[in-house]
């Protein structure tokens, strides 16, 4: 059973560019959840993914898009990236809504 | 919305010392998470609970749901145990779509040999 997957490690963008991070699930897993942390913060719910469609949202604006498959592996897009930006991205995959979530190594943009 | 504080920020201990990391919400939820992470950025999942008392080695994780507040106790601790630890809570999905994990701002533990 391999556990959740990110991609890329890090990355550096420069402001106003586009990004995509993607996130491969735990086998059996339908749920995915994406999560951004600022340096020194806890995590903050960007959006969670249920069968491919959205299944809700945190507080952050559209230019924070996502996309979850047919196999369950997702998608983060961030358009017009913004220096506070910058974080660690984390996504965590479940086998449904409101059980455990397993978290990936996530994804550390730098926007500069 | 929830509140999630945990207490205390940071801690410093000696090996082999008791360790209790206390966290309350504000509002009713579906559980509990415990979760440690590194530097460099992991998480793992320690527990999820929501009633009663979760044991894993010399972990131990408590909930009281009346007082909307949990313990996660180490035993027995070990320089290894250094990381954050961190809290979350699972809102109750209420038809209208989930809210995610609401996090506490972490513990920074650190355990000296």
């Amino acid at each position: 059973e391999t556990g959740v997957t990110q991609s890329p490690t890090h990355l550096i963008k420069t402001r106003g560019q586009q990004v995509t991070l993607r996130c491969s699930s735990q086998s059996g897993h339908n749920t995915v959840s994406w999560y951004q942390q600022a340096l020194g913060q806890g995590p903050q719910f960007i959006f969670q993914y249920y069968r491919e469609e959205e299944n809700g949202r945190g507080n952050f604006p559209p230019r924070f898009s996502g996309l979850q498959f047919p196999n369950y592996s997702s998608e983060l897009n961030v358009n017009a990236l913004e220096l506070d930006d910058s974080a660690l991205y984390l996504c965590a995959s479940s086998s449904g809504r409101g059980y455990e979530q397993y978290f990936g190594p996530g994804t550390r943009l730098t926007v500069t | 919305k929830n509140e999630v504080e945990q207490s205390p920020q940071n801690l410093t201990a000696q090996e082999g010392e008791f360790i209790t990391i206390n966290c309350s919400y504000s509002v009713g939820i579906s559980a509990l998470h415990w979760l440690q992470q590194h530097p460099g950025g992991g998480i793992v999942s320690l527990f999820m609970l929501s009633s009663g008392k979760k044991k894993h080695g010399r972990l131990i994780a408590t909930i009281n749901i009346q007082e909307k507040h949990s313990s996660l106790h180490i035993t027995a601790s070990h320089p290894r145990d250094s990381a954050v630890y961190i809290c979350a809570a699972d809102g109750r999905y209420s038809g209208g779509g989930a809210d995610g994990l609401t996090f506490g701002k972490g513990t920074h533990l650190i355990i000296q040999p």
